[in-house]
């Protein structure tokens, strides 16, 4: 079983929805991730927080708001999606940058 | 950024067969992960291996960070091993660039 857990695993939205993907890990690691994965391509980078403040914001659109409350949770804000966005949505930590990443089973998102 | 490559993009292979993965990589590197994504989209840790040899069961990768290269040996291969295997890299020289994925490795290992 995962450690880093990750909700929902599945989540269907409209191009005018709000909606949030949540993640959080109990392994008291200081740094965490946001992936994203469209079928058949590896993962890409799209945040990386450490000790709770964003490191990394890889040039990811505005409607793609992350937020990290505590150390233990991260969440990945969603707002005016475009199809395109459709892809799995993967979260990992590590006890620090550049240490062992630890991923999520990831939230597969549709947007219609 | 930091460019990787895995080989072969595709691998067929029938029960029991041995296979060996390879990733170049384009510069030095201070983290390197060899993962297996199962066919429901989960990444499982194989290995942290940024340099040296490493056994876990049948699999073993060994990483020669001087030659930017590191190889992922899968022995006695099962229908279970069959998704595909990512090798990531992060970027050394003191810096937090996140990992990068080379485009993977779809292995199908057949019965």
């Amino acid at each position: 079983d995962t450690e880093v857990t990750q909700t929902p695993k599945h989540l269907v939205m409209g191009m005018t929805n709000k909606k949030s993907l949540k993640c959080e890990q109990h392994m008291g690691h200081r740094a965490m991730y946001w992936y994203k994965q469209k079928a058949k391509k590896p993962p890409e980078l799209m945040f990386v927080y450490s000790y709770e403040k964003l490191s990394i914001n890889e040039s990811v659109p505005s409607r793609f708001s992350p937020e990290c409350p505590n150390s233990s949770l991260l969440n990945l804000h969603l707002h005016a999606l475009q199809p395109e966005d459709s892809a799995l949505y993967l979260c990992a930590s590590s006890q620090d940058l550049a240490g062992e990443l630890f991923f999520g089973e990831g939230s597969r998102l549709t947007v219609l | 950024g930091i460019q990787v490559e895995q080989s072969p993009p595709d691998l067929i292979l029938q029960e029991g067969a041995n296979s060996t993965l390879r990733c170049n990589f384009s510069d030095s590197v201070n983290n390197l992960q060899w993962f297996h994504q199962n066919p429901w989209g989960q990444l499982i840790n194989l290995f942290y291996i940024p340099s040296g040899t490493k056994q876990n069961g049948r699999l073993s990768a060994t990483t020669v960070a001087t030659e930017r290269y590191s190889l992922l040996y899968i022995s006695s291969s099962q229908t279970t091993d069959s998704g595909v295997y990512f090798c990531a890299v992060e970027r050394g020289g003191g810096g937090a660039d996140g990992l990068t994925f080379g485009k993977g490795t779809h292995l199908i290992i057949q019965p």
